[in-house]
């Protein structure tokens, strides 16, 4: 089992540009949920998707966009990078039917620092 | 809406102590908790959960928590620490009802030395 996968590990922007991040769940996972961890701090919640919808999303501006595809994995779009996009950020993966008390598995996070 | 607090930003302890690592939490809601640790460089691994039952909850590499509800604590411990538990740890917090979406505090770094 390969885990949560992310790619890239690591990832240099200028600011203005949009970037993004990709996330394939763990086998058998159908709900991907995307954080961003900025130096120092905890992960925030940024959106989660499930059956390719967007069903909840943190308190990130509309730059912040994502996708679910049918295989389940995922991508994080962020437009008009600010240097303050500067963040690890990190993939979680779980399946709905196992109720909220089963926690989330999360990948090596992607690296990304806008210069 | 939950929130969480880590008292701790960071905690320095001698191989082969014990340590705690306070966390207390705020909600509205009934709640799930969780610890995870991170290691440099690498993502989130889950330490331990306390769903309902016992408020002593086992985890992996010998740690252990007990959940307070009186005080909205769940303090995490150890009897006794190795380097290799030096990282980063967040308590983090998830409604029981809705979706399962994670709330962390800012993190606790223990910091282990020989």
């Amino acid at each position: 089992d390969a885990g949560v996968t992310q790619s890239p590990t690591h990832l240099i922007k200028t600011r203005g540009q949009q970037v993004t991040l990709r996330c394939s769940p763990k086998s058998g996972h159908d709900t991907v949920s995307w954080y961003q961890q900025a130096l120092g701090q905890g992960p925030q919640f940024i959106f989660q998707y499930y059956e390719e919808e967007e069903r909840q999303r943190g308190n990130f501006p509309d730059r912040f966009s994502g996708h679910q595809f049918p295989n389940y994995s995922s991508e994080l779009n962020v437009n008009a990078l600010l240097l303050g996009d500067s963040a690890l950020y990190l993939c979680a993966s779980s399946l709905v039917g196992s109720g909220q008390g089963a926690g989330a598995f999360f990948g090596q996070g992607t690296r990304l620092t806008v210069v | 809406a939950q929130s969480v607090t880590q008292l701790d930003s960071q905690v320095p302890v001698f191989e082969e102590a014990p340590v705690e690592l306070r966390c207390n939490y705020s909600s509205s809601v009934s709640v799930y908790l969780f610890w995870y640790v991170q290691y440099p460089n690498q993502g989130l691994q889950l330490l331990l959960k306390y769903l309902s039952g016992s408020t002593l909850v086992k985890g992996i590499n010998g740690f252990e928590a007990e959940f307070n509800k009186s005080q909205t604590s769940f303090h995490l411990r150890k009897p006794s620490v190795h380097i290799s538990d030096t990282a980063e740890y967040f308590c983090a917090v998830t409604s029981r009802v809705g979706y399962s979406t994670l709330t962390f505090g800012k993190g606790t770094m223990l910091l282990v030395s020989p």
